[in-house]
């Protein structure tokens, strides 16, 4: 079955320090991998990609994200966490020919002063 | 550009009421999507309409959903009766489809809760 992993419920980390956010999917077939956030009172925003091509994907407010097909993962990452930064991670996977997105439970990310 | 609309922002009924939730998506987006996250649980597909078809309603939980967008611009999603176990938050997204990259820009949603 398809499915997106999310290891960790929280991530805390100090403003300035670099962060990362975990995923990890299983699919049969290409993915098309995504990263969105929500921050409080809001919908999901869109942050980035991976469809082909370069593993290293550049997406909004500095974000990035590292496709690895041996591991199954598409790591979120900044080099530089801002307080602002704080809000709610999801990653999610779609099937290569298909449109339905398929998600994980969610990361909170909380950037501390 | 306006993004995804929804209304209403929170629905508070009682078990066994009807809801009818809207969306209006981008304009010029043919694919609208209804998903739902309940307690806090990873969001889930409900269905997916091309225009005015339904394109994939496989994530659809019962018959007392029932999901419209008659002439392919705004999208309704009735609930009817509602259970407690409907209680969640109900997202709408819409995108151009496949031959861009697809992807789905979602509403801020709408929190339903079932007493």
């Amino acid at each position: 079955a398809q499915s997106v992993a999310q290891p960790e419920d929280q991530v805390n980390v100090a403003e300035g320090n670099p962060l990362t956010v975990k995923c990890t999917y299983s699919v049969s077939g290409n993915p098309y991998l995504f990263w969105y956030v929500q921050y409080p009172n809001r919908g999901l925003q869109f942050l980035l990609k991976y469809i082909t091509g370069d593993n290293l994907v550049k997406g909004s407010y500095g974000f990035e994200a590292e496709f690895n097909k041996s591991q199954t993962s598409f790591h979120l990452k900044k080099p530089s966490a801002l307080v602002s930064d704080s809000a709610l991670y999801f990653c999610a996977v779609r099937l290569f020919g298909t449109d339905k997105l398929i998600f994980g439970t969610g990361t909170r990310l909380q950037v501390f002063p | 550009e306006a993004g995804v609309t929804q209304f209403p922002s929170h629905s508070v009924i009682e078990k066994g009421q009807t809801v009818t939730l809207r969306c209006d998506p981008i304009s010029g987006h043919d694919n609208l999507y209804w998903y739902r996250r309940v307690m806090g649980k990873e969001i889930k597909f409900l269905l997916h309409f091309v225009k005015e078809s339904k394109q994939d309603e496989s994530g659809m939980p019962n018959n007392r959903f029932l999901a419209e967008r008659t002439g392919g611009t705004y999208s309704t999603l009735k609930v009817q009766p509602a259970e407690l176990e409907d209680s969640g938050v109900y997202f709408c997204a819409s995108s151009q489809g496949l031959a861009t990259g697809g992807t789905q820009y979602f509403g801020p949603g709408t929190r339903l809760l079932v007493l």
